[in-house]
């Protein structure tokens, strides 16, 4: 157990629709990291968070959005869904902003219908 | 744009054997480099990582092989078992902090008995 957990585990919806995925990092940490996790492109860092501020962006379309909250957990907003979307999302926090070892969380595995 | 190509995307190999991953990269401003496995549902864990200043780093099976020169490192699993069945990812990043962790597109192993 990694220590980061990760919600939903699954998450089914429709082509249009908004989601929210949680991620509450390791106790400690302060960075989070988002990343999506695609069988043709394998994973892909969306964004990261140290302390409630964004630190690093990566290739996050225009529809996602992500937040850290003062508790330090995070959330990845994804909105007007595709089917292209559907993929494995990843958490991961590290307790500095440098990024040698992530722990990463089990994922939300999200389908669009 | 792939950073990190890593070959193959799919190896088998049998018990006792020798599996070997490959991976190259182009930013030469990477400085560390750290290989990920990932069980089925579950987020990569971090296995072995190498600095550039060693050609080789071994943790019991696991080996890299790092060549500067060519910008290739690989991951060498000696004696593989079944419980190594998993996905392999390499991974290289900057140095300090707030810099993202690029991947390789991840090499599915699995070693029958």
């Amino acid at each position: 157990d990694s220590g980061v957990t990760q919600t939903p585990k699954h998450l089914i919806t429709a082509t249009g629709q908004r989601v929210t995925l949680r991620c509450s990092p390791r106790s400690g940490d302060l960075s989070v990291y988002w990343y999506q996790q695609s069988l043709d492109q394998g994973l892909q860092f969306l964004i990261q968070y140290y302390n409630g501020e964004e630190r690093a962006k990566g290739n996050i379309l225009e529809r996602f959005s992500a937040q850290q909250f003062p508790d330090l957990h995070s959330e990845l907003n994804l909105s007007s869904l595709e089917l292209g979307d559907s993929a494995l999302y990843f958490c991961a926090s590290t307790q500095g902003a440098a990024n040698e070892k992530l722990f990463f969380g089990s994922g939300t595995q999200l389908s669009v219908l | 744009q792939q950073q990190v190509k890593q070959s193959p995307q799919s190896l088998i190999v049998q018990k006792g054997g020798i599996s070997i991953i490959n991976c190259a990269y182009e930013n030469t401003a990477f400085d560390y480099f750290p290989w990920y496995q990932q069980f089925p549902g579950k987020g990569p864990a971090l296995l072995i990582a190498i600095r550039p200043d060693v050609s080789e780093k071994k943790e019991g099976r696991f080996t890299i092989s790092f060549n500067k020169s060519a910008k290739q490192f690989s991951l060498h699993i000696m004696d593989s078992q079944p419980g190594d069945s998993a996905t392999y990812f390499c991974a290289a990043s900057r140095g300090g902090g707030y810099q993202k962790v690029t991947f390789g597109i991840g090499t599915k192993l699995q070693v029958i008995p």
